[in-house]
């Protein structure tokens, strides 16, 4: 079946500091691949996507590109900030009619000022 | 659009009662899924709609859950009985497929759920 895995947190960095968490996958078809934030207390919010192969994402400063090659969806952002601390999730959906979301077990990201 | 509606936010029940949670999904979206989330398990599907009907029900734990969605604009995840194993943070999330377009789902901002 469909699964993602993202490396373990706790990820902690400083003000200014590069970030990546890593995403990889398994899947059946060719899947579309997505990355959700999750902000303290709240649910979870869309943050960038790519549907095929070689398509790089991209949202408030944080990119991600779809390498069907590697299978993988690394999240990567070149200067972070207090306020992306947040909890980071990898997701994906399947090809045809399936709609269901299979996510990774989330990374929590803490960046120190 | 005022996004997915999750009420309540946080509940706190005694063990053996009934919950029951509610969510209004965002208007023309077709598809409703409800998740729980642990830090032990991390985000579970518990279950998903589309076009009001159950389509896998695969991930309930077991028979004290049940989810209903009576029409487009209302989904409940109830409870009964409750147990303390089952605190945790619900979600809602709805979804709508345009043509080849897909933009994954919308959640709910959850409900905190504390069984004692």
């Amino acid at each position: 079946g469909d699964s993602v895995t993202q490396m373990e947190g706790p990820v902690t960095l400083s003000e200014e500091a590069f970030l990546t968490i890593n995403c990889t996958y398994t899947a059946t078809g060719y899947p579309s691949l997505f990355w959700y934030v999750q902000y303290p207390g709240e649910g979870l919010q869309l943050l960038l996507k790519a549907t095929k192969a070689d398509d790089k994402g991209s949202n408030k400063g944080f990119e991600a590109t779809y390498r069907k090659e590697t299978t993988s969806f690394h999240l990567e952002k070149g200067s972070v900030q207090v306020s992306d601390s947040a909890v980071y999730f990898c997701a994906l959906v399947s090809g045809g009619s399936n709609y269901k979301l299979t996510f990774g077990k989330g990374t929590l990201l803490t960046v120190n000022p | 659009d005022a996004g997915v509606i999750q009420s309540p936010r946080h509940e706190v029940t005694e063990m053996g009662q009934e919950v029951t949670l509610r969510c209004k999904p965002i208007s023309g979206h077709d598809y409703l899924f409800w998740y729980r989330q642990t830090m032990m398990r991390g985000l579970e599907l518990l279950i998903y709609f589309n076009n009001n009907v159950p389509i896998d029900d695969s991930g309930m734990p077991e028979d004290r859950f049940s989810a209903k969605m009576p029409n487009a604009s209302f989904s409940t995840l109830k409870i009964q009985p409750s147990e303390p194993r089952d605190s945790a943070v619900y979600f809602c999330a709805s979804s709508s497929k345009a043509g080849s377009r897909w933009d994954g789902y919308t959640f709910g901002s959850g409900t905190r759920l504390t069984v004692v």
